[in-house]
């Protein structure tokens, strides 16, 4: 079952504006993930924020994490008609030690940026 | 630095036929993760590997679908009998394997449709 959920499910702005997105979980987690696809690229991995962070950036990309809410908020500063594409939160649990992490992936935003 | 690689991108087959994917990762990537994604949904962890060792296939269906990976480097997805419901898009990702804030590469997938 997926752990995260996504919310708005889609999300229609113009260009030059704000977008937010958040993201809800059930369990405990070592790090939560956002990753974008559009048809273009494919899932690209944009940013990851640890359980013990509460806020991150990268570019335009401004990440939060609640870890008592278990709760994440995704804001693309800005927007152009490129951001446009369907975003997903995931969630590491951890595995093994001395393996990889281990993602689930939420239901994911849609975003659509307009000219 | 090459990405990961899959074929074929498009699959159409009849229920009960069966169907092979391929997937070649970053060179140097001990993980390999094969997801499945659902149009609408996230995608979903199928198997991980690590080198040529499975790590979990919890959520594998077991009776239809098998998955290899000789020699720890490409790795195949095998489904017999294919059925209506496993029209997906089929994701093949890679890792270094090094720790818990790994990135995930994605490939472009492997679209497939059942009849």
């Amino acid at each position: 079952s997926q752990q995260g959920e996504e919310d708005p499910q889609a999300l229609s702005i113009q260009e030059g504006e704000n977008a937010t997105m958040n993201c809800s979980y059930k369990t405990s987690i070592n790090n939560l993930q956002w990753y974008r696809q559009n048809s273009g690229r494919g899932l690209v991995h944009l940013i990851l924020i640890r359980s013990n962070e509460r806020e991150k950036h990268s570019g335009r990309l401004r990440v939060t994490l609640d870890t008592s809410k278990k709760s994440s908020s995704l804001l693309i500063t800005a927007s152009r008609a490129a951001d446009t594409a369907s975003y997903f939160c995931a969630t590491d649990e951890g595995g093994l030690v001395g393996t990889a992490s281990k993602l689930t992936f939420g239901t994911g935003t849609r975003l659509q940026v307009t000219l | 630095e090459a990405g990961v690689a899959q074929s074929p991108r498009y699959k159409i087959i009849e229920k009960r036929q069966s169907v092979a994917f391929w997937c070649n990762p970053i060179s140097g990537h001990a993980t390999l993760y094969w997801y499945q994604q659902i149009l609408g949904q996230g995608p979903k962890l199928l198997i991980q590997f690590q080198n040529n060792g499975v790590v979990d296939d919890s959520q594998l269906p077991k009776d239809r679908f098998s998955a290899e990976r000789l020699k720890g480097v490409d790795s195949t997805l095998k489904i017999q009998p294919a059925k209506l419901e496993d029209s997906a898009v089929y994701l093949c990702a890679s890792s270094s394997g090094r720790g818990a804030t790994d990135t995930q590469y994605f490939g472009p997938g492997t679209r497939l449709t059942v009849l």
